[in-house]
């Protein structure tokens, strides 16, 4: 069965820092993996998807890396803001259609 | 530009009591999907749909059941309310097969059973 861990589970730096967030599974044969933004009280909004095949995809200051054969992703945000407060989820997709989802960091930007 | 839209947002049951939890969809997506959300846990699949008339077990459908008659809708129903359903449901909506298309996310239901 699929295992996905994210660490840390929180995470606090002034804005204007570069950060990282880390995503780890332990099933490599994954279809894709899916970073998400969850903010109090709101359902889940996709920030980034990158299928098996590819190693990374950017989004404006949200960079996402992936190596499938060590079974790691990670989400780089450049620049932090206040505004990117929020919990990050990541999620992968199996072969078949089942999603496996971390129990998320919860990103603190202080002014 | 409505997404996916799930209502009721807030429910208080009592024990052994049925509801039905609803989640429509205006993009016209064949694959939906319902999620469980508990405190410090990650989302956990419940049920998901490839299209109307198909519908298929996740990882904890347990205690649940869906229906799909349309595209745009996908009924999570509870049957006999148990403490452990006590959660924040949230319905996904997504184009073929998801494989390379993310998913779309409603603003959850939060249940509290009694």
């Amino acid at each position: 069965k699929q295992e996905v861990t994210q660490i840390p589970a929180a995470l606090s730096v002034p804005e204007g820092e570069n950060l990282v967030l880390n995503c780890s599974f332990t099933d490599s044969a994954i279809y894709n993996l899916q970073w998400f933004r969850q903010d109090p009280g709101k359902g889940l909004t996709s920030l980034l998807l990158i299928q098996s095949s590819q190693r990374e995809q950017t989004s404006g200051r949200l960079n996402a890396s992936l190596d499938k054969s060590s079974g790691r992703s990670t989400l780089y945000i450049a620049a932090s803001q206040p505004g990117d407060s929020a919990t990050y989820l990541c999620a992968v997709r199996n072969t078949g259609n089942q999603f496996y989802f971390g129990t998320g960091t919860s990103l603190t930007v202080i002014p | 530009n409505a997404g996916v839209t799930q209502t009721p947002k807030f429910r208080i049951l009592k024990i052994g009591q049925s509801m039905t939890l609803q989640c429509t969809q205006d993009m016209n997506h064949n694959y939906m999907y319902w999620y469980r959300q508990d405190p410090g846990m990650g989302l956990k699949l419940i049920y998901y749909s490839v299209g109307a008339g198909i519908t298929d077990k996740g990882e904890v459908p347990n205690g649940y059941n869906v229906s799909r008659s349309t595209t745009e809708d996908f009924p999570l129903r509870l049957e006999l309310a148990a403490p452990s359903q006590t959660s924040v449901y949230f319905c996904a909506s997504s184009f073929f097969g998801g494989g390379n298309q993310p998913q779309h996310f409603g603003d959850g239901t939060r249940l509290s059973i009694l």
